[in-house]
């Protein structure tokens, strides 16, 4: 049973592009959605993460955009470079189960 | 530099042997986590721990055990390796169950 899930599985943008991915949850109990990303033959790293006490946060050229009633969340990259090629995780946490998407292989070409 | 250390990077096993993944943290974290990374599957959670002394179940732990005996340590125990055990393994903590994780750089299994 997958309790995060993700899509698309894998992603093509333009440099300059805007470059989405969703997640969504089941379990109510999750209260921390963090974004991973990890870069071939390394270990993932945190990107960016929301609680659900807010709706949106933006560091950078990176933004979350969180929907606590639909039980979505989303990853905007804007300005899409390609340094950002990487696999993207989404996760949610609570109670000690840290629990991650399948994950979304993004691609931008130069 | 501080963080997560694993072992071995990689290693080729023959099925049916005993295998520990050995994982060490010199961040003072409580909770620590083992995963697996599969093609297609993301990160799939084994077994964690919250805090020394304590372990907990993940969403696939059959096959596998885990012990916290210290703070730093957290090693994963196959005890009779099978072929689908193949995998990329990472060990990971965090200060607690709701923070950010900090993860090792990965160790390859491969059960033949």
């Amino acid at each position: 049973q997958q309790q995060v899930k993700q899509s698309p599985q894998s992603l093509i943008v333009q440099k300059g592009g805007i470059s989405i991915i969703n997640c969504a949850y089941e379990n109510t109990a999750f209260d921390y959605f963090p974004w991973y990303q990890q870069f071939p033959g390394k270990g993932p790293a945190l990107l960016i993460a929301i609680r659900p006490d807010v709706s949106e946060k933006k560091e950078g050229r990176f933004t979350i955009s969180f929907n606590k009633s639909a039980k979505q969340f989303s990853l905007h990259i804007m300005d899409s470079q390609p340094g950002d090629s990487a696999t993207y995780f989404c996760a949610a946490s609570g109670t000690y189960k840290y629990i991650f998407g399948t994950g979304t292989r993004l691609k931008v070409l130069a | 530099i501080a963080g997560i250390t694993q072992a071995p990077t990689s290693q080729i096993l023959a099925a049916g042997r005993r295998m520990t993944l050995r994982c060490t943290q010199d961040m003072r974290h409580n909770a620590m986590y083992w995963y697996r990374q599969d093609l297609g599957l993301g990160l799939r959670l084994i077994h964690y721990s919250n805090t020394a002394g304590t372990t907990g179940k993940g969403e696939v732990p059959d096959g596998y055990s885990v012990s916290r005996a210290n703070t730093d340590d957290f090693p994963l125990t196959l005890a009779s390796a099978v072929p689908s055990q193949t995998s990329v393994y990472f060990c990971a903590s965090s200060a607690d169950y709701t923070g950010e994780l900090f993860f090792g750089e990965g160790s390859r299994l491969t059960v033949l």
